[in-house]
């Protein structure tokens, strides 16, 4: 069965630092990954997600993902943090063996930004 | 484009009392359908998925129950609230096979008193 690990539920930066969410992943298959964003009250939207091929992904807002199967990860970074990106993130993966079309989400980071 | 819409946004019912929370998906056909509940730490937790009209699977025992009545609609409803389903409720929506983007409504806030 598929699981996710973020590590860290609260992260701070301040703006302009790199950002950096960590994920870790558990899957007997090729997995499918994803990280998706959420503003205060308010749904989640995705920011990115990996199937195949390239495994540097690029997605919205300037954040991009690196799937490393060696190291079972898929961190999320963005060079230069702004006030807008403090949210929730949550990296999920495929339940391929389980609920049709589900995801498996992370517990997820809060990022806080400091000025 | 497609758009999912989800309602009321907040709400606030007495223990005991019944709920539901409505959702419609448009652009899109025999879309796949979930129910997922929020608490705080707790990510998101799948409560219900929905492949087609009157087809409902469960993932957790609970005194919620989900319906399909429209192959668009998606109706999250229980006959008696208890303090512990207070959370945010987030309906969704994908296509085709496992793998693929599920897509978010805004959130239903619910409050049991």
């Amino acid at each position: 069965a598929q699981s996710v690990t973020q590590l860290g539920s609260h992260v701070s930066v301040s703006e302009g630092a790199l950002v950096l969410l960590r994920c870790n992943y558990s899957s007997s298959v090729p997995p499918y990954l994803f990280w998706y964003v959420q503003y205060p009250n308010q749904g989640l939207q995705l920011l990115l997600k990996y199937t195949t091929g390239a495994t540097l992904v690029k997605g919205i807002n300037g954040f991009e993902a690196e799937f490393k199967k060696s190291e079972t990860s898929f961190h999320l970074t963005k060079p230069s943090a702004h006030m807008s990106d403090a949210a929730e993130y949550f990296c999920a993966v495929s339940d391929l063996g389980g609920s049709q079309g589900n995801l498996i989400f992370g517990k997820g980071t809060k990022l806080s930004v400091k000025p | 484009s497609q758009t999912i819409h989800q309602w009321p946004a907040t709400l606030v019912q007495p223990v005991g009392s019944p709920l539901s929370l409505e959702c419609t998906v448009e652009g899109t056909s025999n879309p796949n359908l979930y129910w997922y509940r929020q608490a705080a730490g707790r990510g998101l937790q799948l409560l219900f998925y929905s492949v087609g009209i009157g087809q409902i699977s469960s993932e957790v025992p609970q005194n919620l129950s989900a319906s399909r009545p429209q192959d668009r609609q998606f109706i999250l409803s229980s006959k008696k609230l208890l303090l512990s389903d207070s959370g945010f409720y987030l309906c969704a929506w994908s296509v085709g096979p496992s793998g693929n983007t599920i897509y978010f409504g805004e959130g239903s806030w619910l409050t049991v008193v």
